[in-house]
């Protein structure tokens, strides 16, 4: 199975500032890398797809990049809505697989 | 609006089964397919089966491989995960979700609420 070592596991950063996030897969995966945002209790919700595309109704200053083996998703001015875990998964091919999550403290 | 309404979850004692369901609606469910994944206490998001929108397909992590069934009913917009000989380390919030691809497979685009599964003697 296709590992997603996903990085930092945890940040605290502050309204206004810019962040990155890092998925690194054990394999090529070409672009089959989406984001996940998941407030405590709730589902996960879909930021990102196919690496770079946002989401219908995710706010811009969301975006993805990456390609083969290493992917990011950036927030680039952070609200204090934004607290959350965020987590990558692989969608090439099976069994999906997500990584570990970073937890976002504003 | 899209809607995926998980049911079936509750305490069961290991080694046990136990179905859950998935009710839709809001979106054209035979041409989607649909996904379980669950997430333990305090942790990550694991992926655990998937089904093709027409049903021939099935895909399961290694972990749940010989154990999980997943399966849907298209004529009554139902998905299913059927599990057997539960183990303690199962218990988990288990979600059902949809797919954004049509007639194919892709990424999770919507997902439920979500159903607690705990094991537990």
């Amino acid at each position: 199975a296709i590992q997603m070592t996903q990085s930092p596991s945890s940040l605290s950063a502050s309204v206004g500032d810019r962040v990155t996030i890092t998925c690194r897969a054990s394999q090529e995966i070409s672009d089959d890398v989406a984001w996940y945002q998941q407030e405590p209790g709730k589902a996960p919700k879909l930021l990102i797809y196919a690496v770079s595309n946002l989401q219908t109704g995710v706010p811009s200053r969301f975006s993805g990049s990456g390609s083969g083996t290493v992917f990011t998703l950036t927030i680039s001015s952070l609200q204090p809505e934004d607290s959350a875990t965020y987590s990558c998964l692989q969608d090439n091919s099976y069994p999906y697989t997500f990584g570990q999550g970073t937890k976002l403290e504003i | 609006q899209v809607q995926l309404v998980e049911s079936g979850g509750g305490v069961v004692q290991p080694g046990r089964s136990l179905r859950l369901s998935c009710a839709a609606s809001g979106f054209t469910f035979s041409i989607h397919a649909l996904h379980w994944v669950r997430q333990a206490p305090g942790k990550g998001l694991e992926w655990v089966a998937v089904i093709s929108f027409d049903g021939t397909k099935r895909y399961y992590a290694d972990s749940v491989k010989g154990r999980f069934t997943i399966s849907r009913d298209n004529s009554r917009n139902i998905l299913y995960l059927e599990i057997n000989s539960l183990r303690p380390d199962e218990t988990a919030v288990y979600y059902c979700a949809k797919d954004r691809v049509t007639f194919g497979v892709g990424e999770i685009d919507f997902w439920g609420q979500g159903t607690p599964v705990t094991v537990s003697s």
